[in-house]
Order: structure tokens, then sequence, then C-alpha cells
């Protein structure tokens, strides 16, 4: 049974380009939740999808977006890159429980993306 | 907005001893969570706490839901050089938005 996979693991990008990173989440789970976590910090939340639709945001800017596919898959999109947006992007997968509900976050092991 | 203050920042232990680390925040929470991060890898949840007072736990590990829902503890007995990663504490607001405390870096000697 598969866990949260993410690609790609790495990738270099310059400033002012544009980026876009994979998740697909935890078998059974409908809800996949974004993360960035900077060097020698916890992880901030970005956003979450659920039923292919942004169902809550953290405090980032719109240059941040996503996507959530059919089959639950995810994608987090970074326009206008800066060299602040350097950072590991965590994607997290749960699924509903009931409400507004879901059982704990299952985290994928993140794409690090490097702006120089 | 939230702050989550996890203490100490780092810890150097002797292989055997207890670990104790707690989290305070300035807002309640209405979830509680711990997890640990290794190089290269994701957070992996350890315990969940959702009611205040509430003490669970996960074989060596025990971590406890503060009254005031301000505050948690995590505690390890008996650590091993596999414990060594960085602690987590997370506050839960709507579901899943998570709040991670600023976290507990911990080295075990053998």
């Amino acid at each position: 049974d598969a866990g949260v996979t993410q690609s790609p693991t790495h990738l270099i990008k310059t400033r002012g380009q544009q980026v876009t990173l994979r998740c697909s989440p935890k078998s059974g789970h409908d809800t996949v939740s974004w993360y960035q976590q900077a060097l020698g910090q916890g992880p901030q939340f970005i956003f979450q999808y659920y039923e292919e639709e942004e169902r809550q945001r953290g405090n980032f800017p719109d240059r941040f977006s996503g996507h959530q596919f059919p089959n639950y898959s995810s994608e987090l999109n970074v326009n206008a890159l800066l060299l602040g947006d350097s950072a590991l992007y965590l994607c997290a997968s749960s699924r509903v429980t009931g409400g507004s509900y879901n059982s704990p976050l299952h985290f994928g092991n993140g794409t690090r993306l490097t702006v120089t | 907005g939230q702050q989550l203050n996890q203490s100490p920042q780092s810890m150097f232990i002797q292989e055997g001893e207890d670990v104790s680390m707690n989290c305070t925040s300035s807002s309640i929470f209405n979830t509680w969570l711990w997890y640990k991060q290794e190089p290269g890898e994701g957070p992996v949840l350890l315990i969940a706490l959702y009611k205040a007072g509430e003490l669970t736990s996960n074989g060596r590990l025990t971590a406890q839901f503060g009254i005031t829902r301000k505050d948690s503890f995590l505690n390890i007995s008996a650590s091993i050089p596999s414990d060594v990663g960085i602690y987590f504490c997370a506050g839960e607001t709507g579901a899943n938005n998570l709040f991670f405390g600023t976290g507990t870096r911990l080295t075990v000697i053998p």
C-alpha cells in the first residue's frame, strides 16, 4: 500500500520562473494538503483540496495555486518564483471522516525546491 | 496569528535516558499532534490528542493535552539511537490545518 508520493524530489529554478509540483495521496485518502517547510522551521500550511476544490487556505499569496484531479492527486503551482520560495514542499493526505473532520495527515517526503 | 513555542530547541542525551519536551501556544487548539521528522523525509505522526487533559501512550512515547488547551508535552522513555530526529508539536485549527512548532532536535548518544 503506497503512501503519499511526490515528484520531483529535487528541483532547481530561476527567479521569475514558474514551477509545478505533483502529489499522489495515500490509497483511500480523498483530501490533499500542501505545506511549505523552510530550512530549520516547522511546516506552514499553504492550502487544502477536497472534491477538486480549495477548501482552506493559509497565509500565502495568490502566486501559490493548486489543483486536485478526479483521482484525488494534486498539483501545487508557484508563479513568479522568489528566492524566498526555496523550501521543502510537503504534500499530505487524509480522508474525510464525517462533517468537517478528517483523519490525521500522512505526509510525503517532499520536493526540495531551490530558487537561484 | 498563532505561535507555538517548543522547548528545548535541542537535546543531547545518553541512550537509555528519558526525554521530555513541551509545546506552548498563545491560542487554544482543539487537537494537538506530535510528529517526528528524520532527514530527507516528511513528518511522521506519533500521537494525536483530541481532548483537554487527555494522556495517550504509543509504546515508549507518552503525550498529554494540557487542561488550558494551550499546551502539550511529549515524553520518551528509555531512549534508543533510532529516536534521533526532530520532534514537532502541531495544533489543529480547521480540518488538517496544522500550526507547527519550531521543533526539538533530539540527539541520542550510544
